[in-house]
């Protein structure tokens, strides 16, 4: 089935660690998003690619690093996972023609 | 700044009809989407607009006032599946996409 697969689903991590949250998408869309979802807040943008061997900045970046070697893979790292990092991670494409977004099933993470 | 707002919270009676607004203020406008999300799952696509008017989609209508910086998702003959959150979010002049915090909508039987 088409689609984001994001992995891993669920992690408990110790505040200090570092962590890469994988996604990967295999429906050819150029623009690729990670965003974080925390209870009571609309979803907030932490970095975008517009396309391979592009990334930018979004609402809030800090702490958390991306890259974009090729169409499908969109890796986020946070370099020194904090507490404040606690949170439900989507990471998404979007259809250049609709801009409709399409969302892996998320990874929840909690730092301690 | 930009702002969307959404009430928090809705409750609504199977078989009946609910309107969930939203209120936006961006810089620039190029579109209103909503999406709907299931509690533990990802947001999924339900509408899209970009002219003012209404938009209709089996059970869905989404409407969209640009002047006013309102729309509104209409659902009708609410199923107990319908309970969920429903996410607005307006795209800018950037084309960034602006998330409100979604509203929670209980269906009773």
């Amino acid at each position: 089935i088409a689609g984001i697969t994001q992995a891993p689903t669920s992690q408990i991590l110790a505040a200090g660690r570092r962590m890469t949250l994988r996604c990967t998408q295999d429906m050819r869309h150029n623009a690729m998003y990670w965003y974080r979802q925390d209870l009571g807040l609309g979803l907030r943008l932490i970095h975008y690619s517009n396309t391979a061997g592009t990334t930018g900045k979004g609402e809030v970046p800090d702490g958390y690093s991306v890259s974009r070697a090729n169409t499908d893979d969109f890796p986020l790292t946070l370099a020194s996972a904090v507490p404040s990092q606690t949170s439900v991670y989507f990471c998404a494409s979007s259809d250049k023609s609709t801009g409709e977004l399409f969302f892996g099933e998320g990874s929840r993470l909690t730092v301690l | 700044g930009q702002n969307i707002d959404q009430p928090t919270e809705m409750t609504a009676t199977e078989g009946a009809i609910v309107q969930i607004n939203c209120t936006y203020q961006t810089s620039g406008f190029n579109g209103l989407f909503w999406y709907q999300q299931h509690a533990g799952e990802a947001p999924t696509f339900l509408s899209y607009n970009v002219l003012d008017g209404l938009e209709e989609k089996g059970r869905f209508s989404s409407f969209l006032s640009r002047s006013k910086g309102y729309s509104y998702l209409l659902l009708k003959e609410l199923q107990m599946k319908d309970s969920a959150s429903y996410l607005c979010a307006v795209r800018d002049s950037n084309y960034q996409l602006i998330w409100g915090a979604g509203t929670k909508l209980i269906i009773k039987p």
